[in-house]
Order: C-alpha cells, then structure tokens, then sequence
C-alpha cells in the first residue's frame, strides 16, 4: 500500500460526458503529480502540483483540467470525452525529494 | 529533458541475477538516476536511486559508470514476482522534481 488514494477504481461512461478523478497523496506530501497509461502505451506525464499551485505541464489537453486543493488532494477534470481518452489514470505524490508514490490508478473506459 | 535509452526488453532464468542497462549520454551534473517498476495491473513502485556513487538496499543495486552517461540496476536473484517493466529516469533536483518524465522502460520477463 503506497498511502497514495484513487478513486474510483472503474469509470464506464459515454463520449461527450465529463468525468472527475480524485487523489487523496500521502499523509505530508505537498506534490501531486497526474500520469496518462493508454492500452500498450507508456505513462504520459499531464501535470504536476505543489503545495495548490501548478508547477510542471506535459501533454495536457485543453479538455482536461486539475486542481490541488488546500487540504492537498487533487483532482483531474476530463471533458467532452473521446473514445481514445480511455485508458488509466495514475495520480503519485512525493514530498519533494523525486521519490514518488502511485496510487492504483483509476480506469476510465469511454463508450 | 535529458534522455535515457533503455532496451525494450529482457529476459531472464528465475534466481539469477539480472542486470538492465541504461544509458543517458546527456546527463547533466544535477541530475540524479532514478529507477521505478511498474508490475502488471499496478502503478509504478520506486526502485532506487543515484547521483554518482553505487546504491543498494533491499530491492536492488544502483552501479553508475564513473562518467554517469550509463548505470546498471541489478537484481540480485530474479523472482517471478520481478517480471515487470522497468524504467531509468533521470530527475534534475534544479527544477525540484517538477517534471518527472517516464520513457518506455524495459520490459523484463522471468522465466521459471
């Protein structure tokens, strides 16, 4: 068990729809960071908070959006849904020092 | 980003040691060598890590060539329970660990 929270664990849904990712870091971790895991394909990196502020962004779409809240779980917004946007979606959280901590993802099937 | 080249797979003989290379010519000063795992259906685990001189600790050894344009993590005995894909990063702690890059890893299969 890394400490690192996702839900939910399944999402089943319909193109067009929007659907919402939570991640609960570890307890004192300040940084989350959001990775992309499409069927055979690596971990894309989307984009990383610390500490509430926006620090680092990798191939994010314009249809996707996060925030870190202040009690620092974050969550990843994803919008007019497309078959292609199924895949799974890791959320990790390190304190700062590279050592990160993943969660166990959450898949996401578009329909 | 600096990069890493890893190769795309591997296989080993359970309970022999296995040895997966990396290399990553254009290493700056600050960057430290960090290895994560990623078994199947899971997400990735920290492995180690490295700036210049060799690691070990439970998981694995960390040995960097002395010009660190490569490193080699070592698994001492493979289990089955190694089979996973395996990815060299390189983390510049400059930019404090803002980015955190994955390449396509090497996927390493255990053979019984």
């Amino acid at each position: 068990d890394s400490g690192v929270t996702q839900t939910p664990k399944h999402l089943i849904t319909a193109t067009g729809q929007r659907v919402t990712l939570r991640c609960s870091p570890r307890s004192g971790d300040l940084s989350v960071y959001w990775y992309q895991q499409s069927l055979d394909q690596g971990l894309q990196f989307l984009i990383q908070y610390y500490n509430g502020e926006e620090r680092a962004k990798g191939n994010i779409l314009e249809r996707f959006s996060a925030q870190q809240f202040p009690d620092l779980h974050s969550e990843l917004n994803l919008s007019s849904l497309e078959l292609g946007d199924s895949a799974l979606y890791f959320c990790a959280s390190s304190v700062g020092d590279g050592e990160l901590f993943f969660g166990e993802g959450s898949r996401l099937t578009v329909l | 980003d600096a990069k890493t080249t890893q190769p795309n797979s591997m296989e080993s003989n359970e309970e022999e040691p296995v040895h997966l290379p990396c290399n990553h010519s254009t290493i700056s000063g600050t960057d430290y060598i960090h290895w994560y795992r990623q078994l199947p259906s899971q997400g990735p685990e920290y492995v180690i890590h490295g700036l210049t001189s060799n690691v070990n600790n439970r998981m694995a050894s960390l040995a960097i060539a002395e010009d660190r344009k490569s490193s080699t993590l070592i698994l001492h005995r493979a289990t089955l329970r190694d089979a996973a894909v395996y990815y060299c990063i390189l983390i510049d702690r400059e930019t404090s660990y803002d980015k955190v890059i994955f390449g396509p890893g090497t996927s390493l299969s255990v053979i019984p």
